[in-house]
């Protein structure tokens, strides 16, 4: 039972390049989250799911997409990378994070 | 909207000094409540939960905290920190009537001076 697993736990992305964050978890939860949390501050929504084939947005949607074909898996696309989308991403399920992803847009 | 408060920003105590960190939310429904803790370059972990029953609950660490629903309250304890409790700390509220939708109070920044 590995809970939430994220990658890649790094990366570093020139402005305009695109890129999917992986995030998967094996407690068969409904509900799963991307999160963004910039340095100093707490964190803020970006989408949700509440189950397969169901997303929504968060907070601060603009910018990302995600798709939930199962209800293991909730990838986050960036399709146009901008250097305010620099910032540590984090997938949740029930209550537990994955370890991260930290991007940096160059 | 919900809304989730933390009292204090940073907070810098002495080792073997009691905690209390403030915990406030704005939604008047029913509500899961959790604490997380992120250590410098870590991701969060689960310190405790209140889903329901005894509104006093024990975490991990030695932490507990108490929910008290006519204060909208979920405030976090330790009697005695150590060192290894420097970390950022977090509330979070889940209300249930809207969609399982976490919300983050801003976080409290805990500084233990040995």
């Amino acid at each position: 039972n590995a809970g939430v697993t994220q990658t890649p736990k790094f990366r570093i992305l020139k402005i305009g390049q695109s890129m999917t964050l992986q995030c998967t978890q094996d407690m068969n939860h409904n509900y799963m989250y991307w999160y963004r949390q910039d340095p100093g501050m707490g964190l803020k929504l970006i989408y949700y799911s509440v189950g397969a084939g169901i997303t929504d947005k968060g907070e601060v949607p603009n910018g990302y997409n995600v798709s939930r074909s199962t209800t293991e898996d909730f990838p986050l696309r960036l399709e146009l990378a901008a250097p305010s989308q620099t910032s540590v991403y984090f997938c949740a399920s029930g209550g537990n994070f994955g370890q991260g992803t930290r991007l940096t847009v160059v | 909207a919900q809304s989730v408060s933390q009292h204090n920003h940073h907070v810098i105590l002495s080792e073997a000094a009691s905690l209390e960190l403030g915990c406030n939310y704005s939604y008047g429904g029913t509500v899961n409540l959790f604490w997380y803790v992120q250590y410098p370059g870590q991701h969060l972990q689960l310190l405790l939960k209140y889903f329901s029953g005894d509104p006093l609950v024990k975490g991990i660490k030695g932490f507990e905290a108490e929910f008290i629903k006519s204060k909208f309250s979920f405030n976090l304890r330790k009697p005695s920190v150590q060192w290894s409790d420097t970390a950022e700390y977090f509330c979070a509220v889940n209300a249930i009537d809207y969609g399982q939708n976490f919300v983050f109070g801003p976080g409290t920044r805990l500084s233990v001076l040995p």
